[in-house]
């Protein structure tokens, strides 16, 4: 175990549906950041939250909405998605301030809209 | 594109042989980082170099960083049926909007 835990592991949704992604990490880091993974692409970076204020926001569709109410828990709220928007959601913390050294990864959500 | 390349995308080896997985990148960095991915599972951070450091050990691993090539190598010697997994290398450029970008990793199979 990392230390962050992803729920759920899996997750099947219509167009017109509303869900949300819930990470949580019991490591006491500053930062914490979703990532998408989709095969064949390179991991995308989508929001990274650090001390619970958003640093990054790389131009992700609105139909994202990421929350962070604090320092331990991240989430990531799903409306009217596209099935291109299928992947693997991972969520990932780190010590430092929102620098880029050593992440910790939860195991993931796997998404499939339908 | 500012992503690292890994190289080769795939390879397989017996069990026992060293694997050599490659990795290229087109802007300076503060540091570079390995990670192991499991099928469908989350990344695990390997091993950090800094900039500033040629070579990098940590148990059977070995990592190389050439900043006048911007490549850098990770090698795992002795390989094990478990070392089985895709391995992406990441770059730290300081920050920015890219984050910690990462290439699209090298898929190793061992051969039992």
């Amino acid at each position: 175990e990392t230390g962050v835990t992803q729920t759920p592991r899996h997750l099947v949704m219509g167009m017109t549906n509303k869900k949300s992604l819930k990470c949580e990490q019991h490591l006491g880091h500053n930062a914490m950041y979703w990532y998408k993974q989709s095969a064949k692409k390179p991991l995308e970076l989508m929001f990274v939250y650090s001390l619970e204020e958003r640093v990054e926001n790389n131009s992700v569709p609105s139909r994202f909405s990421p929350e962070c109410p604090n320092s331990s828990h991240l989430f990531l709220h799903l409306h009217t998605l596209q099935p291109e928007d299928s992947a693997l959601y991972l969520c990932a913390s780190s010590p430092g301030q929102g620098g880029y050294e050593k992440l910790f990864f939860g195991s993931g959500t796997q998404l499939s809209v339908l | 594109s500012q992503q690292g390349e890994e190289d080769p995308q795939a390879l397989s080896i017996q069990e026992g042989e060293n694997a050599t997985m490659n990795c290229s990148y087109k802007t300076s960095i503060n540091n570079l980082q390995w990670y192991r991915q499991n099928s469908g599972r989350g990344l695990v951070h390997l091993i950090l170099i800094r900039s500033n450091e040629r070579e990098k050990h940590s148990g059977r691993l070995r990592v190389t960083l050439d900043t006048s090539k911007k490549s850098s190598s990770l090698l795992i010697t002795a390989s094990r049926a478990a070392d089985t997994a895709s391995y992406f290398c990441a770059r730290d450029s300081g920050g920015g909007a890219d984050g910690l970008t990462f290439g699209k990793g090298t898929h190793l199979i061992i051969q039992p």
